[in-house]
């Protein structure tokens, strides 16, 4: 069975800063990791696809990376922006279905 | 790209009720996925809904509880039956486009409250 753990749970920073959210996964045998960016109340918007044969995927100042062998994948924010401010979730695909992790809360103090 | 609509967007029920709650797809679409969130906690999959065949439920859930339905390709319904206070989630629908068959798309989900 999938598991999907996101590390940290929750991180404040000022705005300007740079910073990683890290996703790791026990099941490599995926199609692909998708990071989603998930605002209070609302639903998901997709910020980064990377299929499995793939090491990274940029976007902006996002930049995704995975390491499937190794179960690990990273999102990169740079120069954070108050309005970063969501919640982070990161779901790896494997047949049909995707599993996902329970996210990392960013705040992003002006 | 796939455009989702569910509906509704909220809603406040009674305990014992049921709600229905719509997703419809922009395209034609093999796989459907329904999700819950419940509050503080991460999306769990409830079941697959493939057109033409009865949904696969994930364990834990029960058709009696959550029955779907999928009358064609770009249209599913998740039912919430007999609510209670523990159902109050969102959920939310999602798709696998058959070109991609990998990158997910989600609906903007439903707000369930149940008083």
């Amino acid at each position: 069975k999938q598991e999907v753990t996101q590390i940290p749970a929750a991180l404040s920073v000022p705005e300007g800063e740079n910073l990683v959210l890290n996703c790791s996964f026990t099941d490599s045998a995926i199609y692909n990791l998708q990071w989603f960016r998930q605002d209070p109340g609302k639903g998901l918007t997709s910020l980064l696809l990377i299929q499995s044969s793939q090491r990274e995927q940029t976007s902006g100042r996002l930049n995704a990376s995975l390491d499937k062998s190794s179960g690990r994948s990273t999102l990169y924010i740079a120069a954070s922006q108050p309005g970063d401010s969501a919640t982070y979730l990161c779901a790896v695909k494997g047949a049909g279905k995707s599993t996902f992790g329970d996210g990392t809360t960013l705040t992003v103090k002006p | 790209s796939a455009v989702i609509s569910q509906k509704p967007s909220r809603d406040i029920c009674q305990r014992g009720t049921s709600l229905t709650i719509q997703c419809q797809v922009d395209s034609q679409v093999t796989m459907m996925f329904w999700y819950r969130q419940q509050p503080g906690q991460s999306l769990t999959l409830i079941a697959t809904a493939n057109q033409g065949s009865e949904a696969t439920y994930e364990s834990g859930f029960v058709i009696d509880k959550f029955p779907i339905s999928r009358p064609n390709l770009t249209f599913s319904t998740l039912t919430v039956s007999n609510m209670s206070p523990e159902d109050s989630s969102i959920y939310l629908c999602s798709v696998v486009l058959p070109e991609s068959n990998t990158e997910a798309f989600f609906g903007q989900g439903t707000r369930l409250t149940v008083v």
